[in-house]
């Protein structure tokens, strides 16, 4: 595997579900983040970590629960999730979180429907 | 507040070229890219712009001008394959990075 990669690409869930994303990056990048996107809205930074650590978690409702165990994994865990909250998540990971140039990769998302 | 300007649909023929732009009014600026995003795939760097000026990649240029808040984006010799969303995104003073909504280019033959 290469790149970012993202499981499960498709979700369909109750409300009263419980479900993780995961993401896994394989370019040895120091920083990994979460999207939101929706339609024809700009891309919703969600979470940043950095080294492991949070460093950026942008007023995210507490039903998303974000862990990240190494450099190489993030998760995003999803509990009483609502409609509004169905949306395309995007995990993406960068060399570093504070330099000045940082582009940043994507995984292809996973689509969530929130039933 | 922070803000990225972008079309948001765009329509250009198969061989022509196609300007895309993007003005943005942020709390300082330390770069800005361009990403390209397929339907239903991860957004893809395109280019990255810091100094004034014009930054060429192939058939894709972006040009940059800071004291205007102003970048576009200069697609030539269009393709079946070029049509997408086209994504601006601003790095502010507290290195983070602004987001346009983005603008899908429909390609016709």
């Amino acid at each position: 595997e290469t790149g970012v990669t993202q499981t499960p690409r498709h979700l369909v869930m109750g409300m009263t579900n419980k479900k993780s994303l995961k993401c896994e990056q394989h370019l040895g990048h120091n920083a990994m983040y979460w999207y939101k996107q929706s339609a024809k809205k700009p891309l919703e930074l969600m979470f940043v970590y950095s080294l492991e650590e949070r460093v950026e978690n942008n007023s995210v409702p507490s039903r998303f629960s974000p862990e990240c165990p190494n450099s190489s994994h993030l998760f995003l865990h999803l509990h009483t999730l609502q409609p509004e909250d169905s949306a395309l998540y995007l995990c993406a990971s960068s060399q570093d979180w504070t330099s000045g140039v940082y582009e940043q990769y994507f995984g292809p998302g996973t689509r969530l429907t929130v039933t | 507040g922070q803000n990225i300007d972008q079309p948001t649909e765009m329509t250009a023929t198969e061989g022509a070229i196609v300007q895309i732009n993007c003005t943005y009014q942020t709390s300082g600026f330390n770069g800005l890219f361009w990403y390209q995003q397929h339907a239903g795939e991860a957004p893809t760097f395109l280019s990255y712009n810091v100094l004034d000026g014009l930054e060429e990649k192939g058939r894709f240029s972006s040009f940059l001008s800071r004291s205007k808040g102003y970048s576009y984006l200069l697609l030539k010799e269009l393709q079946m394959k070029d049509s997408a969303s086209y994504l601006c995104a601003v790095i502010d003073s507290n290195y983070q990075l602004i987001w346009g909504a983005g603008t899908k280019l429909i390609i016709k033959p």
